[in-house]
């Protein structure tokens, strides 16, 4: 059974542009998550989509949003980005909603604002 | 709110000894813990999880976890390290309706 696969896999971009990021889940698994790595700030939860259904969301500010297809394939967008939105952004998907269930991670897109 | 530390941002070992990984968690729910491990480049591999059926834990390649709840921690454990087993790190907790709050993770280094 394939994996979790994300595309792309680098990104870079300028501060100002928008950017979306696609996270397609392993097959029959119907929650995709969304997590930001930074050295920084570390692993930070930015949201959880089950059903179409935004179910759980993170304290990042309304310029991240996401969208979960039919499919179950799940997108994020970043508007308005800022040098700080520089980092690997993971996607996990598992058979159901909630923290609580065993999560498979993809292997992130890197993204670099300049 | 849930939290997680971990103690030590780098931990050095022998290869052949034990490996002792420190995470300490607050949640105000019965939490549900996880070990994960992050090689080089790449995303997030389960090792293991706790969800109360037994405060001893066995994981993939030799890792165990035991849940104290008196301590209100879940150390990562393995007899004896493997230069494989370098690499980062993370434990994590989630109540159940959360995300995944994570540790700010422990770069374990293997010394031949």
């Amino acid at each position: 059974k394939a994996g979790v696969t994300q595309t792309p896999r680098y990104l870079i971009k300028t501060r100002g542009q928008q950017v979306t990021l696609s996270c397609s889940p392993i097959s029959g698994h119907r929650s995709v998550s969304w997590y930001q790595q930074t050295p920084g700030q570390g692993l930070q939860f930015l949201f959880e989509y089950f059903s179409e259904t935004q179910r759980n969301k993170g304290n990042f500010p309304g310029r991240f949003s996401g969208r979960q297809f039919s499919n179950s394939r799940s997108e994020m967008n970043v508007s308005t980005l800022e040098l700080g939105d520089s980092a690997l952004y993971l996607c996990a998907s598992s058979l159901a909603a909630g923290g609580h269930n065993e999560q498979f991670f993809g292997p992130g897109t890197r993204l670099t604002v300049l | 709110a849930q939290s997680v530390t971990q103690l030590g941002s780098h931990v050095s070992v022998s290869e052949g000894a034990l490996v002792l990984l420190r995470c300490n968690y607050s949640s105000s729910v019965p939490p549900y813990l996880f070990w994960y491990v992050q090689y080089p480049n790449q995303g997030l591999q389960l090792l293991l999880k706790y969800t109360s059926a037994a405060t001893l834990v066995k994981g993939i390649n030799g890792f165990e976890a035991e849940f104290k709840k008196s301590e209100t921690s879940f150390h990562l454990t393995k007899p004896s390290a493997h230069m494989s087993d370098a690499a980062e790190y993370f434990c994590a907790v989630s109540e159940r309706a959360s995300g995944l709050t994570f540790g700010k993770g422990t770069h374990l280094i293997i010394q031949p």
